[in-house]
């Protein structure tokens, strides 16, 4: 148990829905990152956070957004969903920005049909 | 542009021997580099890392060596046990990126009893 968790495990939704995708990190973490896994791309890195901030951009569409609240915990909205964006969405805490090491949550499957 | 890549999809290595997994990069910018296990269904865990400044690190039955001229790394494991069967991922980071790692496709390694 890596300390970071996400909900929901699943999640089965028809295409053109929105979802929401939750993250709590480990304690006393304060940076946040979003991952996403396909079948054929691997890890790609989304967004991450840092007390709250935005701090770094990746492949990131502009359907998705992310936010940190004040509590770290952190969402992944996922709008007008496509069949393409089923994948494992994994969120992962660190306790800073440099160099840290990144701990995982086991991931959120979404399934769009 | 993959700029992480691990050129060998599975890997097959009977129990109590060594397991060498292997790793490529291209960014010269790179200067942290992390080693990932993964198993079905869960999030990756955090196994080894190496900096720049360091050749090789050791913990317990995993060594990673980095070569900086060849822009290559590797992760062994010795004695190979029928646990560490799972999926390893390599993974990079550039100081002036923060926290963001760049991950390669993963290799699967078989560990036969």
């Amino acid at each position: 148990d890596s300390g970071v968790t996400q909900t929901p495990k699943h999640l089965i939704t028809a295409t053109g829905q929105r979802v929401t995708l939750r993250c709590s990190p480990r304690s006393g973490d304060l940076s946040v990152y979003w991952y996403q896994q396909s079948l054929d791309q691997g890890l790609q890195f989304l967004i991450q956070y840092y007390n709250g901030e935005e701090r770094a951009k990746g492949n990131i569409l502009e359907r998705f957004s992310a936010q940190q609240f004040p509590d770290l915990h952190s969402e992944l909205n996922l709008s007008s969903l496509e069949l393409g964006d089923s994948a494992l969405y994994f969120c992962a805490s660190s306790v800073g920005q440099g160099f840290n090491t990144i701990y995982f949550g086991e991931g959120s499957w979404l399934t769009v049909v | 542009d993959q700029q992480v890549k691990q050129n060998s999809p599975s890997l097959s290595v009977q129990e109590g021997r060594i397991s060498i997994l292997n790793c490529d990069y291209t960014n010269s910018m790179f200067d942290y580099f992390l080693w990932y296990k993964k198993y079905p269904a869960e999030g990756p865990t955090f196994l080894i890392s190496i900096s720049s400044i360091k050749d090789k690190n050791e913990d317990g039955r995993f060594t990673v060596f980095l070569n900086k001229s060849a822009k290559h790394l590797s992760l062994h494991i010795v004695p190979s046990q029928p646990g560490d069967s799972a999926v390893y991922f390599c993974a990079a980071s550039a100081r002036n990126a923060g926290n963001m790692l760049t991950f390669g496709g993963g290799t699967r390694l078989m560990v036969k009893p």
